[in-house]
């Protein structure tokens, strides 16, 4: 039943680390992406990609690198850990159609990362 | 750019009494905006949508919002709040060129008994 589903759900960690977050849709959906939200709830896109092809890459640093198996699937792969990337992490799916996004965004239940 | 402003970030209210999260947005063009709602360690929840159709929109859970153009603003409504309500509530436009949610800041709900 679960539309969008993302492993694990809780990440303590010690800086320096490497860890993945997954994330997985069930929803048929074309387009999947990454928000980080920080302490004071703000949320922010990180990454989208659409038919497995990055759209979206917003200035976040290149220790963090998303990938797309196929379109049911997006990951997100964070190098050398630092305390600053503490948050919740969240995948999100929509469709788009003729390469236009129509469709609200279903949201994945996050991942809290703690960084130590 | 596109972006929205949420001009609470904290609401009162009692249990039974009216519910108003302030929204303004801007846009060149005719936005696509929503309301998504937070629970405590929970994921978003969609409440409602606005596309361009009708400018009143209804959500889930009693809750609804007005499209006002000549106001730029998108606020949400619930006639009567419930303790369940109390949450964190964003308001969001969509970047229809790239596909981004572009939120805002955030307004924490609270219902007292």
């Amino acid at each position: 039943d679960t539309a969008v589903s993302q492993t694990p759900k809780y990440l303590v960690t010690q800086m320096g680390n490497d860890k993945s977050i997954k994330c997985e849709q069930n929803l048929g959906h074309d387009t999947m992406y990454w928000y980080k939200q920080d302490s004071k709830k703000f949320l922010k896109i990180m990454f989208s990609y659409n038919n497995k092809e990055l759209i979206i890459n917003e200035t976040v640093p290149n220790r963090f690198s998303p990938k797309s198996p196929d379109k049911a699937h997006l990951n997100l792969h964070i190098n050398s850990l630092e305390l600053g990337d503490s948050a919740v992490y969240f995948c999100a799916s929509s469709l788009w159609t003729s390469g236009t996004p129509l469709y609200e965004q279903y949201f994945g239940p996050g991942t809290r990362l703690t960084v130590t | 750019a596109q972006s929205v402003t949420q001009l609470d970030s904290h609401v009162s209210v009692s249990e039974g009494t009216p519910v108003l999260l302030r929204c303004n947005y801007s846009s060149s063009y005719s936005p696509s905006l929503f309301w998504y709602v937070q629970h405590p360690n929970k994921g978003l929840q969609l409440l409602l949508k606005y596309t361009s159709a009708a400018t009143l929109v209804k959500g889930i859970n009693g809750f609804e919002a007005e499209f006002k153009k000549s106001e730029t603003s998108f606020h949400l409504t619930k006639p009567s709040a419930h303790m369940s309500d109390a949450a964190e509530y964003f308001c969001v436009v969509l970047s229809s060129n790239t596909g981004k949610l572009i939120f805002g800041q955030g307004t924490t709900l609270q219902v007292k008994p």
